[in-house]
């Protein structure tokens, strides 16, 4: 199974500041159709996960410009280039191209100063 | 607006069963896989089961497999998960997920906000 490790585990940033998030991967996340499902979610406290960015650096629909996805190979990044208050909770990658079983990361929860 | 709303979370006793049920709406149930994922209190993200579109096909994680069954009701717009022989472990809160790509398994772009199971004698 592939095994997704996030670093940091924990993060406190300034209002307004930039705050990144990195994603490993233990193997190849290239899908036999080319494709790269590499996904990042937010939870805020008491909330479901909700889905950010899709397929590396594709922004869901609704997700503020702010958030970026970016990375290849087995290394993956997500960037907020503003961090607002809204945007405390934890942070999980998630891989689906070599599933079954889909893997998360453990998750890095993000608190702003 | 994609809507999936669970419910079927209790208190059950070590080696009981519980089915939960998630009923969608919003979208098109019979295009897209769809999925259970759980979360122990104050853990992560972990998936649990999956099935695809028409039902046929389904996957389990390895500390459900044997004991827990997915299963759909496309008529009904409904996936469920058949819980039995549960252990202490199973512990969590349960969430339903869409599929964000038809016929696929993808990520997931919808979820709903969860059942909580709770197994202690």
């Amino acid at each position: 199974d592939i095994v997704m490790t996030q670093t940091p585990l924990s993060s406190v940033v300034p209002l307004g500041q930039p705050a990144s998030i990195t994603c490993r991967s233990s193997g190849s996340l290239v899908h036999n159709d080319g494709n790269i499902y590499l996904s990042w979610l937010h939870q805020r406290p008491g909330q479901p996960p909700r889905l950010l960015i899709y397929r590396i650096s594709r922004r869901f629909s609704g997700v503020p410009d702010r958030f970026s996805g970016s990375g290849a190979g087995t290394e993956f990044t997500l960037t907020i280039s503003r961090v607002e208050a809204e945007d405390v909770g934890v942070y999980y990658c998630m891989q689906a191209t070599q599933f079954p079983p889909y893997t998360f990361g453990q998750g890095t929860k993000l608190e702003i100063k | 607006e994609v809507q999936l709303l669970e419910s079927g979370g209790d208190l059950a006793q070590p080696e009981g069963s519980l089915r939960l049920t998630c009923a969608a709406s919003g979208f098109t149930f019979n295009y897209y896989a769809m999925s259970w994922v759980r979360q122990a209190p104050g853990k992560g993200l972990e998936w649990v089961a999956s099935i695809n579109f028409s039902g046929e096909t389904t996957y389990y994680g390895d500390s459900v497999k044997g004991r827990f069954t997915i299963s759909r009701d496309n008529s009904g717009n409904t996936l469920f998960l058949q819980m039995s022989n549960l252990r202490a472990e199973d512990s969590a809160l349960y969430y339903c997920a869409k599929d964000g790509v038809k016929n696929g398994y993808s990520y997931f772009d919808s979820w709903g906000h969860g059942t909580l199971v709770t197994v202690s004698s």
